[in-house]
């Protein structure tokens, strides 16, 4: 069936450093992938997203990477801030346009 | 420009009782949807609402009724609640029905039932 996972469920890095949240989905039909970022006590905030007809896309300090011969998503955040403490969480289309199927989360630690 | 927005924030339930969760958007979205949120788990779609009018069933329906009241508000019912259904629950909206046109959530109902 279908299923989005994470690697790691918390990821602690320094303060300035990048970060590499990883992901990965058992569904190799999937042309459609999004990265969230949940703050304490908010919904879930749209970051960036990326089709499966690329491999890589950049945003503000942030750069998605879709491996789909391993079937992998990745989320670089470059020069971590304070601000990026959240659980972050990938999501993938599923067999419907409705459907988004999410991933359980990790959690982002910044140490001052 | 508030978005979406949710009430109540909090809600403690005993088993067996009802209540309705609301929603209201702001932005002129076509869609909508009702989540749970469990500990440790991602987001599981309850129902949705693709068009004003229109509301389907998503992954985990069961126990839950909805009615998208006009095109701003999408309110979530618990009939008999069980203590299964305690969770964070979020409603979201989105321009249209296709996911790749980005939703917006709102900041959640944490729903306790003892």
């Amino acid at each position: 069936g279908e299923s989005v996972g994470l690697h790691l469920p918390t990821l602690s890095v320094q303060e300035g450093d990048n970060s590499i949240i990883n992901c990965a989905y058992s569904n190799s039909a999937s042309d459609y992938f999004i990265w969230y970022k949940q703050e304490s006590g908010k919904g879930p905030q749209f970051i960036i997203d990326i089709r499966s007809n690329m491999d890589k896309r950049q945003g503000q300090r942030v750069t998605v990477l879709l491996n789909k011969t391993v079937k992998h998503l990745s989320l670089q955040i470059a020069a971590t801030q304070p601000g990026d403490s959240a659980v972050y969480f990938c999501a993938e289309k599923g067999n419907s346009n409705y459907q988004l199927i999410w991933g359980a989360g990790t959690k982002l630690i910044i140490k001052p | 420009n508030a978005g979406v927005t949710q009430t109540p924030k909090f809600q403690v339930l005993k088993t067996g009782q009802s209540m309705t969760l609301q929603c209201a958007q702001d932005m002129n979205h076509n869609s909508m949807y009702w989540y749970r949120q469990d500990p440790g788990m991602g987001l599981r779609l309850i129902y949705y609402s693709a068009s004003e009018g229109t509301t389907d069933k998503g992954e985990v329906p069961n126990g839950y009724n909805v009615s998208r009241l006009n095109k701003r508000e999408f309110s979530l019912r618990l009939e008999s609640a069980a203590p299964s259904q305690t969770s964070v629950y979020f409603c979201a909206s989105s321009e249209h029905w296709d996911i790749a046109s980005g939703y917006t959530f709102g900041s959640g109902t944490r729903l306790t039932v003892v």
